[in-house]
């Protein structure tokens, strides 16, 4: 059975760092696709990173991009979401998410919600 | 990268059926056959509700429908339940592993 626990998640003051993680079991890791996916306070849902099965990263645009870090580490079938200069905008819950194929997700974590503010 | 634009709240009676869209351009909608819904309640984690823009994840009741013309792609939902309240989100393949998600749709039942 397919899991993804998330971690990491708090309160952060404005411009601090956090990193979150991921724990995934029940299915190949090293294979999958994954994705970090945020919702903002009575938002819809925006892709924030993905990390392929070859460690290609990519990040959903400027205001992200240079702040965010996805990594993941097989050995430990975990995905990590390093975020520095932490702004209120990025308060969150934050999901991982398993890329069963070109953005289909079958499977979600139970959210980290990431909070920042002085 | 926009995002793909849903309504932001539809309506319908027990048993009546509603239709949610979901526009996006030739670059994600209009350009792949991977678009899904997923259905998430308040508080609760989105769940995978259709995929390849026409599939139903087994457990999936077949009231629930999905179907693509142009750049727009669109979700059925027949013979309305009161459990059928939630909020639904699209989302779309976007190329170079990317995607795209819509803004999300409350659909109250009256």
């Amino acid at each position: 059975q397919v899991h993804l626990v998330e971690s990491g998640g708090g309160v952060v003051q404005p411009g601090g760092s956090l990193r979150l993680s991921c724990a995934a079991s029940g299915f190949t890791f090293s294979s999958t696709t994954m994705y970090w996916v945020r919702q903002a306070p009575g938002k819809g849902l925006q892709w924030v990173a993905l990390i392929s099965h070859e460690h290609t990263t990519r990040y959903n645009g400027d205001s992200v991009r240079g702040r965010l870090t996805i990594s993941r580490d097989n050995s430990k079938n975990t995905v990590y979401l390093q975020m520095t200069s932490l702004t209120p905008d990025d308060t969150a819950i934050y999901y991982c998410a398993r890329d069963a194929k070109w953005g289909l997700f079958d499977y979600w974590g139970q959210g980290a919600l990431v909070t920042v503010s002085s | 990268q926009s995002a793909l634009t849903q309504p932001r709240s539809v309506s319908g009676s027990p048993g009546q059926s509603v239709t949610i869209s979901c526009t996006g351009t030739s670059s994600d909608v209009g350009d792949y056959d991977y678009v899904s819904w997923y259905q998430q309640y308040p508080g609760k984690v989105p769940k995978l509700l259709i995929f390849d823009v026409t599939n139903r994840p087994s457990g999936v009741p077949d009231r629930f429908s999905g179907s693509k013309s142009g750049n727009t792609a669109s979700l059925t939902i027949s013979g309305l339940q009161a459990e059928d309240e939630a909020y639904y989100h699209c989302c779309s393949y976007a190329g170079s592993y990317t995607v795209v998600f819509g803004g999300g749709t409350k659909l109250t039942v009256l």
